[in-house]
């Protein structure tokens, strides 16, 4: 069995400053581990994944993420938040990295970003 | 350039209906495509897998009656609300296995409303 817990269901920033988006996976195996950002009324866009190479991954638009097993956990991070990055972030776990593999989704965080 | 497309992007109509969504993988063939239900501020929940050429695997909890799905090509799967009702608007979204470094490709979902 897996699962994601992304604990937090709202964050809001000013822009400019550091974003973090917490999660916590659980997984009988060793996991794939995604980030995926979805703008209103669209569908996902995969930030990074973490597939057992480096535990620090970088993503598109400045996003990286590191994989902490002793923490279980996958926190997202950004160290200058743009208004432009204001959308939904679901963490994603995957059983192994088959591209078939079914993905089990948090239940997404809203990031907020003021000026 | 989007390599899941999904039509239509949105759908209102009366109860009673039947609604039919295409995804279509483009520029590369996709034998396994997944459909996934997302209602409002919530998380994106697995509803069937459509495999080519054989009947799909739906999740539990899923009624197959209602929501037929055909993966006919290696191109094209279809997902069929039918006798929709207002319970069944929703946020569909259908994914292939990526190419590449993508672990899926999402299509831009459809919106669908029943009035």
């Amino acid at each position: 069995a897996q699962s994601v817990t992304q604990l937090d269901s709202h964050v809001s920033v000013s822009e400019g400053t550091p974003v973090l988006l917490r999660c916590n996976y659980s997984s009988s195996y060793s996991p794939s581990l995604f980030w995926y950002v979805q703008h209103p009324n669209k569908g996902l866009q995969l930030l990074l994944k973490y597939t057992s190479a480096a535990t620090l991954v970088k993503g598109i638009n400045g996003f990286e993420a590191e994989f902490k097993k002793s923490e279980t956990s996958f926190h997202l991070t950004k160290p200058s938040a743009h208004m432009s990055d204001a959308a939904e972030y679901f963490c994603v776990v995957s059983r192994n990295t088959g591209t078939a593999s079914k993905l089990t989704f948090g239940t997404g965080t809203r990031l907020q970003v003021t000026l | 350039g989007a390599v899941v497309s999904q039509h239509p992007s949105w759908v209102i109509c009366k109860s009673g209906t039947s609604v039919k969504i295409e995804c279509r993988s483009l520029d590369f063939q996709a034998t396994t495509m997944f459909w996934y239900r997302q209602f409002p501020k919530q998380s994106l929940m697995l509803m069937a897998t459509s495999n080519e050429g054989s009947k799909a695997t739906y999740e539990q909890g899923v009624e197959k009656d209602k929501f037929l799905i055909n993966h006919a090509s290696l191109t094209l799967s279809t997902l069929t609300v039918t006798s929709a009702h207002p319970e069944d608007s929703s946020f569909y979204i259908c994914s292939a296995p990526g190419q590449g470094s993508q672990p899926q490709h999402f299509g831009d979902g459809t919106r669908l409303s029943i009035l």
